[in-house]
């Protein structure tokens, strides 16, 4: 156990329809980051949290959004799905957000779009 | 802007033989570099990190990596593979807004 906590582990949906993924970071980390992994794009930073204030963007389409709660915890929001954003998303914590510092990752949230 | 290329997208070992993962990356500054390991089915695990000082990093379950500056190389190695190495290995650099930039990925296969 990494410390990280995502849920669900598996999620299934319709086109069009919109999901919500949850990630707990490993205590006492501050930052929280999202990352797309998926066969043909491989590893994609999505957005990055810190302290629950937004810190840097990567490759995030304007149909998803995140936000990090006062408790830390983080939610990735996914709307009007489409079959490519079936993808492992992946949340990782950090202490802070000074370069060098390696990450904690999750297990994932598997999505699949139907 | 920061790149990580693995230019192996698929190694095959035979066990207890060495392995050595390859590894260049694109970055204007001193660069942090790490080491990730991803069992199926699993999330990433971090190996091992370069920041600073001696280039030659020791990591967890017995891999080792080299940092080369010159050649813009950080190249994982172990030297006896067991059956139980058998995973996907990314090797990433810390970009200019503090994420990982990861590369594409090389997966491990171990033969008995």
């Amino acid at each position: 156990d990494s410390g990280v906590t995502q849920t669900p582990k598996h999620l299934i949906t319709a086109t069009g329809q919109r999901v919500t993924l949850r990630c707990s970071p490993r205590s006492g980390d501050l930052s929280v980051y999202w990352y797309q992994q998926s066969l043909d794009q491989g590893l994609q930073f999505l957005i990055q949290y810190y302290n629950g204030e937004e810190r840097a963007k990567g490759n995030i389409l304007e149909r998803f959004s995140a936000q990090q709660f006062p408790d830390l915890h983080s939610e990735l929001n996914l709307s009007s799905l489409e079959l490519g954003d079936s993808a492992l998303y992946f949340c990782a914590s950090s202490v802070d957000i000074g370069q060098g510092n390696g990450y904690t990752f999750g297990s994932g949230t598997r999505l699949t779009v139907v | 802007a920061q790149s990580v290329t693995q230019p192996d997208i698929h190694i095959t070992v035979s066990e207890g033989a060495s392995l050595e993962l390859r590894c260049n990356y694109s970055y204007g500054a001193t660069p942090y570099l790490f080491w990730y390991v991803q069992s199926p089915g699993q999330g990433l695990q971090l190996l091992l990190k370069y920041f600073s000082g001696d280039t030659l990093v020791q990591g967890i379950k017995g891999f080792e990596a080299e940092f080369k500056r010159s050649q813009s190389s950080f190249n994982l190695r172990k030297p006896s593979v067991h059956w139980s190495d058998a995973a996907e290995y990314f090797c990433a650099v810390s970009g200019s807004q503090g994420n990982l930039i990861f590369g594409k990925g090389t997966k491990l296969s171990v033969k008995p």
